[in-house]
């Protein structure tokens, strides 16, 4: 039983546009959600976070956005860069300190 | 070093024979998990250390696996007997105050069962 889905596994995008991510969850005990980063042959890195007392998240090019009674969650980036080509995983907790990932989105942004 | 640390960074291994994983956490970093990603899938929860006891081991798969923590540093990660299906990347993350929510992981083990 999948509790936190990306539908896409995997996104293009040219340089400059905006990317969009989306995530999709089940469990209404979740209470935080947290967007992470990998790159091949690392392991994820933290990007940005939001609580579900809040429905938007921003920090520089990334942006953060919640709908609980959608029980959906996107992540924005927005001017791309090839940087950002990685993939991005989803994760969500309730109580305590289990994280709950998606399946991830590989994001390839073109030059 | 600065980092998470894992090591070995790839270990292939025949199958029934038992393997050790080994991570050192950030110092100082109190919490201590243990997560697998397999091929093509998210990651998955293995199990959570504060200091050295385990509030939550729900995420071990089977008996075959057990892991330790000693010292509020070291983890070492077992699995006794491997299957192909272990197979996988096993990742470690470790935060400073026990909130995952900035947890820092290493760049994983890739373990290979042939």
């Amino acid at each position: 039983d999948q509790q936190v889905k990306q539908n896409s596994p995997s996104l293009s995008v040219q340089e400059g546009r905006i990317s969009i991510l989306n995530c999709d969850y089940t469990n209404s005990m979740f209470d935080y959600f947290l967007w992470y980063k990998k790159y091949p042959a690392e392991g994820p890195t933290f990007l940005i976070s939001i609580s579900s007392i809040k429905d938007k998240n921003e920090d520089g090019r990334f942006t953060v956005f919640l709908n609980k009674s959608a029980k959906h969650l996107s992540l924005h980036i927005v001017p791309s860069q090839p940087g950002d080509s990685a993939v991005y995983f989803c994760a969500a907790k309730a109580a305590g300190n289990k994280l709950t990932f998606g399946g991830g989105t590989r994001v390839l942004v073109k030059p | 070093g600065a980092g998470v640390s894992q090591s070995p960074s790839n270990k292939v291994t025949e199958k029934g024979k038992d393997v050790e994983l080994r991570c050192d956490p950030i110092s100082g970093h109190t919490a201590l998990y243990w997560y697998r990603q397999r091929l093509g899938q998210g990651l998955e929860f293995l199990i959570y250390f504060q200091g050295n006891s385990a509030p939550d081991k729900s995420g071990l798969p089977s008996d075959r696996f057990s892991a330790e923590r000693t010292g509020e540093s070291v983890s070492t990660l077992t699995i006794q007997r491997t299957q192909q299906e272990d197979s996988a990347v096993y990742l470690c993350a470790s935060s400073l105050d026990g909130s995952i929510g900035k947890a820092f992981f290493g760049q994983g083990t890739r373990l290979t069962v042939v």
